[in-house]
This record gives C-alpha cells, sequence and structure tokens, in this order.
C-alpha cells in the first residue's frame, strides 16, 4: 500500500531536549512538508522540501530543523529553541510541488513533560 | 495577501439535513482549491480539488463544492448529512511554490 506514515503517534518531550518527528512515504513524490495543527488555527507551514538535499523555511520555521537526504524520509526535529512545542505535527507529500494535491500523514502529537 | 476564510467555527445539522460549509480566499490570480475533512486524532483526508474548468467539483462521500469567482468563494455541500460526516473540515488553497494556506477550519457536528 502506497502512504505517508509518521511515527511515533505520541512524543513526549522533556526540556531542553531535542526530539525528532519520522515521516516516510513510498509514493514516490518529489515534495514535502511539514506542518503545526493548534487548536484554532488551522495548519501552519514548518518547512517544506521540493528535491532531495533541498528545503526552504515556511511560516514558523523557528525552533525547528530538517534534513531530506533521501527522497522517501523527511524527519523534523523540534529543537530547545522551541518553547511552546505541543502540538499535533502532520506530514504531507504531493508530486512536484507545483500546488497539485498534498496527501497527509496519520501525525504526531507532541506534549512537553 | 494571499489568505482563506472559514467564516463559521462551529456548525451543528441534524441527520438528514442538508449542508454547506463557507469558504472564502484572497488571491491574486485563479488559485488552486481544496476541501479536506480530518476526524479527531487523525491526519486529513482530501475531499475534493478545483483546478480549472467546471465550477461546480464532485468529490468523494457526496460531497460537492462550487468555485465562484466573483464572490471568491469555494463553498462545500452535501445533500443529506450523515453522522459520520461530523469531523473537521478546511478549505485550503496552493499558492506560488506548492504550499497550501488553510483556513481555521469548520467543526462539524451531527444531531441525530
Amino acid at each position: 500500500d502506497g502512504g505517508i506514515t509518521q511515527s511515533p503517534k505520541y512524543l513526549f518531550r522533556k526540556e531542553g531536549q531535542n526530539v525528532t518527528l519520522s515521516c516516510e512515504q513510498n509514493l514516490n513524490h518529489d515534495a514535502m512538508y511539514w506542518y503545526r495543527q493548534d487548536p484554532g488555527q488551522g495548519l501552519r507551514l514548518i518547512y517544506y522540501s521540493q528535491i532531495v538535499n533541498d528545503f526552504q523555511k515556511g511560516d514558523i520555521a523557528e525552533g525547528y530543523s530538517v534534513s531530506r537526504e533521501k527522497k522517501e524520509s523527511f524527519p523534523l526535529t523540534v529543537t530547545s529553541a522551541q518553547k511552546n512545542p505541543t502540538a499535533f505535527y502532520l506530514c504531507a507529500s504531493s508530486i512536484s510541488g507545483r500546488g497539485e494535491t498534498q496527501y497527509f500523514g496519520p501525525g504526531t502529537r507532541l506534549l512537553v513533560l | 495577501a494571499q489568505s482563506v476564510t472559514q467564516p463559521d467555527i462551529h456548525i451543528t445539522v441534524s441527520e438528514g439535513a442538508s449542508l454547506e460549509l463557507r469558504c472564502n480566499y484572497s488571491y491574486g490570480a485563479t488559485p488552486y482549491l481544496f476541501w479536506y475533512v480530518q476526524s479527531p486524532g487523525q491526519g486529513l483526508q482530501l475531499l475534493l480539488k478545483y483546478f480549472s474548468g467546471d465550477t461546480l467539483v464532485q468529490g468523494i462521500k457526496g460531497f460537492e463544492a462550487e468555485f465562484k469567482r466573483s464572490q471568491s468563494s469555494f463553498n462545500l455541500r452535501k445533500p443529506s448529512v450523515h453522522w459520520s460526516d461530523a469531523a473537521e473540515y478546511f478549505c485550503a488553497l496552493s499558492s506560488q511554490g506548492g504550499k497550501l494556506i488553510f483556513g481555521q477550519g469548520t467543526e462539524l457536528s451531527v444531531k441525530p
């Protein structure tokens, strides 16, 4: 089955700790995205990548970092600089990143201890 | 500035009644428009999309949407709502570089 997987489903972060959220797709899509969802605020773009070894900041990139070493993988690291990390994080992918449909993973909920 | 507005934060309808969820957008050119649905704690599922052509778009689960350029709207409709339609609905437009701009979402509750 083709799709997008995210792990873990729940993640707990201690103060000062960096944590990494996994996103993998087997759709052979070039473009991948990370969104943050907070209640009542819709989804906001954190980072996106249209090709391997290249990525761009979205609207709320501060306190986050990404890498794109493989086409199928786009991990997101929430660093200790992100002071309010509690949210639902969604990964998505699209064929080329030129406006076509984005397909979403099941999400990871990050909670702060 | 590019933006998407969903004026209704929460809507309640009776099962079997018709539904219309509003979406207004601001964009300099003809946008690519999408409606997604999200069940609690889940990812987003695409309901339908508008790229060009026929302004009335059919989607999955019996949903449709109409693109009205003069009103900058892309409202979602369903003639008869089922209890399983209770979820949050997001309207989005695709901006330069393929980035999606989302509305704040409309939560739909269905009364038995």
